[in-house]
């Protein structure tokens, strides 16, 4: 596609549940990231992919979160047993390479956690 | 870890009247970022910075990159309605990994017509 695809739009869930958010990155491109927007707040850094490399996990607030990348194109963030603090716009953005490039979003998945 | 500063959070003009944010890191920064982010969109790239003191112009808004590399402004002219939106910087840590942006919090700008 044109740009960075995400579903779903928004999502509601039941506290305990887990989810699963997909983000389609820009063709060609081998960087993808995620973020995590809360409301009125800045952008938090969840995790990188590059290329084969190992992924940077350095972000990702607990180990009820986990992201792969298949086939080094889509990727899926995992929230296992959603919190109410988990609720928030989650972010993918692609990049070609990673150093040094823009990033460009997509429209993100808002998660609302009851 | 590294953390970039936004300052102010918030900011009411008049139509007509000038706008400026401020971003300051911990760290000296390799790169700055400049994006946008409408009501309800996602954040949307405007411009980087790369050279000490560096300053970049797209029409009525006007970017610096501080010598020391550590702070950066974005400055708009004559605001528009059409510049309502939260303005962040994020900016890239000189030496260390070269694609993790570290973004501020953001400054909401909202201009009354």
């Amino acid at each position: 596609g044109a740009g960075v695809s995400q579903s779903p739009s928004n999502k509601v869930t039941e506290k305990g549940k887990d989810v699963e958010l997909r983000c389609d990155p820009i063709s060609g491109h081998t960087a993808l990231y995620w973020y995590r927007q809360s409301l009125g707040q800045g952008l938090e850094f969840l995790i990188y992919f590059q290329g084969n490399s190992a992924p940077d996990k350095s972000g990702l607030p607990s180990d009820r979160f986990s992201a792969e990348r298949t086939g080094g194109s889509v990727s899926t963030l995992t929230i296992q047993r959603t919190q109410q603090e988990d609720s928030a716009v989650y972010l993918c953005a692609s990049s070609p390479h990673g150093s040094g490039n823009t990033i460009y979003f997509g429209e993100g998945s808002w998660l609302t956690v009851v | 870890g590294q953390q970039v500063m936004q300052i102010p959070q918030y900011q009411h003009v008049q139509e007509g009247e000038d706008f400026t944010t401020y971003c300051n890191s911990s760290t000296t920064l390799s790169n700055i970022q400049w994006y946008k982010q409408r009501p309800g969109g996602h954040p949307v790239f405007l411009i980087q910075l790369v050279k000490s003191g560096e300053v970049k112009k797209q029409k009525r808004l006007t970017f610096q990159f501080g010598e020391a590399k550590k702070n950066s402004s974005l400055h708009i002219t004559a605001t528009q309605t059409t510049d309502v939106g939260t303005y962040f910087c994020a900016g890239r840590m000189s030496g260390g990994s070269n694609y993790k942006l570290t973004f501020g919090k953001g400054t909401l700008l909202t201009v009354n017509p």
